[in-house]
């Protein structure tokens, strides 16, 4: 079974406010990935990257940057949080070469942000 | 616009019963669409997938339909449990587009005792 996980679970901050989002995967996964989760809006990619040092821009990625230091660790950064950035915060990875079956990812537990 | 779409929004079954989840997408180059199950407090996790080059998928009481001409699937969940009461991401996305998913906004399964 797939491991991801997230840290903090839950991050209380202020607007304008730094925030760093980490993510873990210990089951040697080509891709990660960054979604939002929000009511009337499902689940948008945020980032995405293919390994380590590449970084690939999803669907919504204003405010955000992020960076994948290593095989396993990917991070994401809101560096003047906004209220809109108020969310369910997941993360994912997948292996699209051999391994676990194409095309499935694997989510953490998520981390839900408060930006006041 | 919403490339996948989902209906409906919410559904309530007595257990037992068989639960039907639509999904319609836009894209025509969408091969592959997986469907996932996520709890409250929980991150998604896949239940069952599908590739266009079939036309049903079945494990134990989850079956996908697929209909590549109208673009649309359903996901049927027969002898419906407490447990399946879950909400349900219908999502798509196709070969050599680096694993990108698409998903739909969900339907909310509510399965009554």
């Amino acid at each position: 079974e797939a491991a991801v996980t997230q840290s903090p679970r839950n991050k209380v901050t202020v607007t304008g406010g730094n925030v760093t989002l980490s993510c873990r995967q210990t089951n040697s996964h080509n891709y990660m990935y960054w979604y939002r989760q929000d009511t009337g809006h499902g689940l948008r990619l945020i980032h995405y990257s293919y390994g380590a040092g590449n970084l690939q821009i999803g669907d919504v990625p204003d405010g955000y940057k992020a960076t994948r230091t290593t095989q396993e660790d990917f991070f994401l950064l809101l560096e003047l949080a906004s209220p809109s950035q108020t969310s369910l915060y997941f993360c994912a990875s997948s292996a699209l070469t051999g391994g676990a079956p194409r095309d499935t990812q694997y989510f953490g537990p998520g981390t839900r942000l408060l930006v006041l | 616009q919403q490339q996948v779409r989902q209906s409906p929004q919410s559904l309530t079954v007595w257990e037992g019963e068989t639960a039907i989840l639509n999904c319609s997408y836009e894209d025509s180059t969408f091969n592959y669409f997986p469907w996932y199950q996520q709890f409250p407090g929980e991150g998604p996790a896949l239940l069952i997938s599908i590739r266009s080059v079939s036309d049903k998928k079945e494990d134990g009481r989850f079956t996908i339909f697929f209909n590549k001409r109208e673009k649309k699937l359903s996901l049927h969940i027969t002898d419906s449990q407490p447990g399946d009461s879950a909400t349900y991401f219908c999502a798509a996305s196709a070969t050599g587009n680096t694993g990108k998913l698409i998903f739909g906004l969900g339907t909310t399964l509510q399965v009554q005792p």
